[in-house]
């Protein structure tokens, strides 16, 4: 069984809209959680890391944490063509090795100009 | 900002040939990753270092091998190329802090072996 689900799309927006990502994890003893953005063709790249329930902002980028229902959500304000990207959800599982990640399988988003 | 260098974007072998990809960073992180990414696949983890001359096997090592001699650097070696090894081989580094670390990324390598 997957650890880290992800929808994986593909999810369009209109360029200016929200665009909500989604992740379930199904370790409950995970405590840190990661969102990277992956261009086609080009490697991962962190933009969010959150570690406790709320939300946290950054920008134009919002990470919401719900442990209790064990899912993590980044959204994006004002969606821009340059956020067409594929998004990974990652989280450190508390089985294993603290120092691997466990990354979900991503989601293409496309945000139409 | 972090930094980890891959020593080439693109590689091109043959069969049976030995490969050494290799990755160094420059912000003495203790770990470090290698991954291999494919299309409906997503990211497997081959092996990782938490030290030096420390070697722990990932998801998919078979093929596969690893050198640590120095902190910075981690190389990863096929030992006999083969045509399903073939893909995006991606380094990553991390610190050592009780797991809270995120790891980060290279430019990654595209190997082809032909």
């Amino acid at each position: 069984q997957k650890e880290v689900e992800q929808n994986s799309g593909p999810l369009s927006v209109p360029e200016g809209a929200i665009a909500s990502l989604n992740c379930t994890y199904s370790d409950r003893g995970s405590q840190s959680f990661f969102w990277y953005r992956q261009y086609s063709g080009k490697s991962p790249e962190l933009i969010m890391s959150i570690y406790s329930n709320g939300d946290k902002e950054d920008g134009r980028f919002t990470a919401q944490l719900n442990k209790a229902s064990q899912y993590v959500s980044l959204l994006i304000r004002d969606s821009q063509p340059s956020d067409s990207a594929t998004y990974l959800c990652a989280s450190v599982p508390l089985s294993g090795s603290a120092r691997q990640l466990t990354f979900g399988s991503g989601t293409q988003l496309t945000v139409l100009p | 900002d972090v930094k980890v260098t891959q020593s080439s974007r693109y590689l091109v072998k043959r069969t049976g040939e030995k490969v050494f990809l290799e990755c160094v960073q420059d912000m003495d992180h203790e770990n470090m990753f290698w991954y291999r990414q494919d299309p409906g696949l997503g990211l497997r983890l081959i092996y990782f270092s938490y030290d030096v001359k420390m070697k722990e096997k990932g998801d998919i090592p078979e093929g596969y091998s690893v050198s640590r001699e120095k902190k910075e650097r981690f190389s990863l070696i096929l030992e006999s190329a083969s045509t399903n090894q073939t893909s995006m081989y991606l380094c990553a580094s991390s610190l050592e802090t009780a797991g809270n670390q995120p790891q980060h990324f290279g430019d990654g390598t595209r190997l082809s072996i032909l």
